[in-house]
């Protein structure tokens, strides 16, 4: 069974262009969550998703970002105009279902890097 | 969720065993205390959860108070690899987000 996979694991992007990054659960798992940990700092959360639903973007920056979650294929992040602010390595994790005892696998991260 | 307090960093011998401390004395009666740990950048781990039950599993035990106001990690042969920063989080029983606070820096020497 494979892990949560993200892609790509490094993305560079000069200012005012977009970023794409994309998350695939681990087999069997409905439910996706993004973190972001911005240099030197602590993983702070930014959206929770379930298929086709957004159940928390209590983190999401209130502009530029969106995230995604269809009923096929990959959770998207999409950051629109980045900035240098936004260079931050981006987590994903999955949950079977949201109940008690159930802990988040995550994936590798994509470094975003803003020039 | 309730708030969690752990010491910054904290040094262990290789094979000797590491004790985390975290306090968690907001805590409610239907949130789990869960450890997570992050090895150099990589993805978050998921290492042992518990309610109020002390826990065992492949890679360590948890031990959590009678009034589950604390709690305390436990590996009981610390390796060279279990350097990471070590997370304790509070979850309530709905699951969702995890809230990182900053976590104790455990180095194991050699």
């Amino acid at each position: 069974n494979a892990g949560v996979m993200q892609n790509p694991r490094h993305l560079v992007r000069r200012r005012g262009q977009e970023a794409r990054l994309r998350c695939s659960p681990m087999k069997g798992h409905s439910h996706v969550y993004w973190y972001r940990q911005l240099p030197e700092e602590g993983l702070k959360f930014m959206v929770y998703l379930q298929k086709e639903n957004i159940i928390d973007e209590s983190g999401m920056p209130k502009e530029r970002f969106s995230a995604e979650f269809p009923k096929e294929g990959p959770s998207i992040l999409r950051i629109q105009q980045v900035v240098r602010g936004d260079s931050a390595a981006y987590f994903c994790a999955s949950s079977p279902t949201r109940g008690k005892g159930d802990e988040q696998f995550f994936g590798p991260g994509t470094r975003l890097t803003v020039l | 969720d309730a708030k969690t307090t752990q010491p910054t960093s904290m040094d262990c011998a290789e094979g000797r065993a590491a004790n985390l401390p975290c306090n968690h004395s907001t805590i409610s009666g239907n949130e789990y205390v869960y450890w997570y740990r992050q090895i150099h950048s990589q993805g978050p781990q998921y290492i042992i959860h518990g309610l109020k039950n002390n826990e065992t599993n492949e890679m360590a035990s948890l031990i959590i108070t009678e009034d589950r106001k604390s709690s305390t990690l436990i590996l009981p042969h610390a390796t060279l690899r279990d350097t990471a920063v070590y997370y304790c989080i509070v979850v309530n029983n709905q699951g969702g987000k995890l809230i990182f606070g900053q976590g104790t820096e455990l180095s194991v020497k050699p």
